[in-house]
């Protein structure tokens, strides 16, 4: 089915380890997305890619990189886990940067001890 | 600031019965306003949008949602609830000052009891 995949679906990390999502969609989308989900907030967006080779900053990028690999995968790296990075990762993605017609991936759930 | 309100972290109603999730914004100018739905273990799915018109919205499964500029709220709506209907729902409106990033409300708990 046509969609979002993300990997792993689970991880535990200790603090000060670092480990890298995967994000791959087969839409022939533009623009990816990474987002964390806390309890009790709402999404916060932390990368964006509008199109192949090109990436920027959202509102909580500290902690994070990632790359756009090509039109297909994008990835979120964590150089050195912290426990204020448990949470729900989601990476998304449409046709063009704008702020509707999101597909998202059934999520990664990230627990740093 | 710019701002989405879900003043109710959960709502539990009888299946059969009709359900509203609220849902209130604060930002300038003319809003651009969303419904995602999410399914446990699942990825947020898109339910409807507001974006101008109509004030009342027609989404996936049956929801619809109205826009009401006076009281800066856009409450999610179905008038016969299923127990396939729980879930966890997010409004969220269009930063102003992007032409791509959404606010996201904290979410609403849906609880359809048989």
């Amino acid at each position: 089915n046509a969609g979002v995949t993300q990997t792993p679906k689970f991880q535990v990390l200790k603090t000060g380890q670092s480990m890298t999502l995967q994000c791959a969609q087969d839409m022939n989308h533009n623009s990816m997305y990474w987002y964390r989900q806390d309890p009790g907030m709402g999404l916060r967006l932390i990368y964006y890619s509008a199109s192949e080779g090109t990436t920027d900053k959202g509102e909580v990028p500290n902690g994070y990189n990632v790359s756009r690999l090509n039109k297909r995968e994008f990835s979120l790296r964590l150089e050195s886990a912290a426990p204020s990075q448990t949470s729900v990762y989601f990476c998304a993605s449409s046709e063009a940067l704008r702020p509707f017609g999101y597909t998202f991936g059934s999520g990664t759930r990230l627990t740093v001890v | 600031a710019q701002s989405v309100a879900q003043p109710e972290d959960q709502v539990n109603v009888a299946e059969g019965n009709p359900l509203t999730v609220k849902c209130t914004y604060s930002v300038s100018g003319n809003p651009y306003l969303f419904w995602y739905v999410q399914y446990p273990n699942r990825g947020l799915q898109f339910l409807l949008k507001y974006i101008t018109g109509d004030n009342l919205v027609k989404g996936s499964y049956g929801f619809e949602a109205e826009f009401n500029k006076s009281q800066t709220s856009f409450h999610l709506k179905k008038p016969s609830a299923l127990v396939s209907d729980s879930a966890l729902y997010f409004c969220a409106v269009r930063d102003m000052g992007s032409n791509y990033q959404l606010i996201w409300g904290a979410g609403t708990k849906l609880i359809i009891k048989p």
